[in-house]
């Protein structure tokens, strides 16, 4: 089975600080995701990658930028971070073009303080 | 605009009831659509996934959906609910405009079963 991994299940942060979120997949999946999760508002894309150093905004790429040196690794970076960006954090992975399933990992709960 | 929307923000039923959870879609063309499951403390789980063909598919853990043109909806049905399908599900589509495989996700529905 596919293993997403993400690197923290809990995280506590201060405003301001520069936040480094790790994901690594082991199953060679071109594409690579970052979802933020909150209350209502269901999941929203920040950033995907479709092959190593690439990388395209998502719908709320604000606040985020990413890194894919790696095939297995996709970063999510928070250059400064802000109270609004306490949120779940999901990483997920799939093989490339449309109709492939998201593997995703358990996420990580971001709190800035 | 383009958007996915599930009505339904909680849903309670009793254990052996049926459910359907509602799932509504807007785009121009038919997009691809899927199923999630997201059980507490873990990450999204697929249950079920329309491309083309049958418009009623089956999925793991008993459930299946209906896609229904006319109607621009995808909603997921099962005849009897187990304790342990209390989680929240997550109805996505792929738009197809793109290769990339991204999904946009409804708001989600949070499924409490009663005993």
């Amino acid at each position: 089975d596919v293993k997403v991994t993400q690197s923290s299940r809990y995280l506590v942060k201060r405003t301001g600080e520069k936040v480094f979120l790790e994901c690594v997949q082991d199953m060679d999946h071109e594409n690579m995701f970052w979802y933020r999760q909150d209350p209502g508002l269901g999941l929203r894309l920040i950033y995907f990658s479709y092959d190593v150093k690439m990388k395209e905004k998502g719908d709320i790429p604000e606040g985020y930028s990413v890194s894919r040196e790696k095939k297995e690794r996709f970063s999510l970076i928070l250059e400064s971070a802000s109270t609004n960006q306490t949120s779940m954090y999901l990483c997920a992975s799939s093989l490339s073009g449309g109709q492939e399933k998201l593997f995703f990992g358990s996420g990580t709960q971001l709190s800035v303080l | 605009a383009q958007s996915v929307t599930q009505p339904d923000i909680h849903i309670t039923v009793s254990e052996g009831a049926s459910l359907e959870l509602r799932c509504n879609y807007s785009y121009g063309a038919t997009p691809y659509l899927f199923w999630y499951v997201q059980s507490p403390g873990q990450g999204l789980q697929l249950l079920l996934k329309y491309f083309s063909g049958d418009t009623l598919v089956q999925g793991i853990k008993g459930f299946e959906a209906e896609f229904k043109r006319s109607q621009s909806s995808f909603n997921l049905r099962k005849p009897s609910v187990h304790w342990s399908d209390a989680a929240e599900y997550f109805c996505a589509v792929d738009p197809r405009s793109s290769n990339t495989g991204k999904l946009i996700f409804g708001q989600g529905t949070t499924l409490q079963v009663k005993p």
